[in-house]
């Protein structure tokens, strides 16, 4: 299973847009890619789900090239309250499920 | 609004005692999960159950076992407590698989 990289942290100011790029060479045709957002104190809450290409919701965008060998994750506008660690996941449903989670990246919003 | 609690916040036990993290969901889940986190290695998969009384081992599954005997619950299980288990244990749950999980909490644990 495609082992996922992150970088460890990033720094942006309030008003700013976000992009956190997660790299998953090894990712096989099945295998989808997932983002998670996680504040101290909490579990992880989930962000955006994708396969290819692109996807938005009211939160976030995620885009994945053709080659699928990376993913990113972009957020808008960011504010204070954006200022926490985010995960990406890349998961398999074959014969064998696996997940494997990025070590995080954490993101300070100053203001 | 969906929940995932976990029995306890904080946890301290001592090594050779064994131990029961409680995981309940109110969201009729089919698939529910254990993961622990710890630094730099972010979450890892211990065990999951994607029905009652069935599991499947995820990446770490030594020295954990797991209990399913009612959909809304998930325990995790350490048998013989060892200091190398003190971590953070997340329980999730979700409605299919491939579908967005929802975390509780956590179980931050302290194994002496």
């Amino acid at each position: 299973l495609a082992k996922t990289t992150q970088p460890i942290s990033m720094d942006s100011y309030e008003g700013q847009e976000v992009n956190i790029t997660c790299s998953h060479n090894n990712i096989a045709t099945n295998d989808y890619i997932t983002w998670y957002q996680q504040f101290p104190s909490q579990g992880p809450r989930f962000i955006i789900q994708g396969y290819k290409t692109k996807v938005t919701n009211e939160v976030a965008s995620l885009f994945i090239p053709a080659d699928r060998k990376s993913s990113t994750l972009s957020l808008p506008r960011v504010s204070l309250s954006d200022t926490a660690v985010y995960y990406c996941l890349v998961a398999r449903m074959d014969s064998s499920y696996k997940l494997i989670f990025g070590s995080g990246t954490r993101l300070l919003v100053r203001p | 609004d969906v929940k995932v609690t976990q029995s306890s916040r904080y946890l301290v036990k001592r090594t050779g005692e064994k131990v029961f993290l409680e995981c309940v969901q109110d969201m009729d889940h089919e698939n529910m999960f254990w993961y622990r986190q710890d630094p730099g290695l972010g979450l890892r998969l211990i065990y999951f159950s994607y029905d009652v009384k069935m599991k499947e081992k995820g990446d770490i599954p030594e020295g954990y076992s797991v209990s399913r005997e009612k959909k809304e619950r998930f325990s995790l299980i350490l048998e013989s407590a060892s200091t190398n288990q003190t971590s953070m244990y997340l329980c999730a749950s979700s409605l299919g698989l491939d579908g967005e999980q929802f975390f509780g909490p956590g179980t931050r644990l302290t194994v002496l």
